[in-house]
């Protein structure tokens, strides 16, 4: 067990660019969320996944946010003609369905920067 | 929707002092709750959480948080600061019904002076 691993660990990019994270969950983990983070804030849930489905996305920030999880294992996330307020810190963490809640395990983030 | 409130953005302690984080739900129906640290460049590691029975849980590195439904809070404590205790804590908090989405507070920063 490896734990969450996200690449890459920093991003800058020029307002306008597409971004694309990754993240790569525990191996035996089916549920995967995706988290921004703002300086000074806590994280702020986007989407989850379970296997392949997205199974709750109304909160992702715009339409310019999508995420994928094609094959149930890794994950995208991608955010198209980025603006300055997309500076942040992407976490991306995972889980294992259980009976109540799961304890999500994080990742240690991409840090965005948009010039 | 769920909130959590962290009073006190920051808090200094002096080493071998207590620890006392506060943490302070919304929601009528008890929620799940957790803590989690983060360290610089770091992601969030977790330290304790509740989800049923005993009220007082213990978590790793000599913390420990209590659950009390009358106050609606779940404070995290440690009778003894450590240098290495040095970070930002998050409470968060999931519904029962959902149990999937957490819901973060802002955050502690906690400095301990040597």
């Amino acid at each position: 067990d490896t734990g969450v691993s996200q690449n890459p660990r920093h991003k800058i990019t020029k307002r306008g660019q597409n971004v694309t994270f990754r993240c790569d969950p525990i191996s035996e983990h089916n549920r995967l969320y995706w988290y921004r983070q703002t300086l000074g804030q806590g994280p702020e849930f986007l989407t989850y996944f379970q296997n392949e489905a997205q199974l709750e996305k109304s909160r992702l920030l715009s339409d310019r946010f999508s995420a994928e999880r094609p094959k149930g294992s890794f994950s995208t996330l991608e955010i198209q003609r980025t603006e300055q307020g997309d500076s942040a810190m992407y976490l991306c963490a995972s889980s294992l369905q259980g009976i109540g809640t799961d304890t999500q395990y994080f990742g240690p983030g991409t840090r965005l920067t948009v010039l | 929707a769920q909130s959590v409130t962290q009073l006190g953005s920051h808090v200094s302690v002096s080493e071998g002092a207590l620890v006392l984080l506060r943490c302070n739900y919304s929601s009528s129906v008890p929620p799940y709750l957790f803590w989690y640290v983060q360290y610089p460049n770091q992601g969030l590691q977790l330290l304790l959480k509740y989800t049923t029975g005993a009220t007082l849980v213990k978590g790793i590195n000599g913390f420990e948080a209590e659950f009390k439904k009358s106050e609606t809070s779940f404070h995290l404590t440690k009778p003894s600061a450590h240098m290495s205790d040095a970070a930002e804590y998050f409470c968060a908090v999931s519904d029962r019904n959902t149990g999937n989405q957490f819901y973060f507070g802002t955050g502690t920063s906690l400095t301990v002076i040597p």
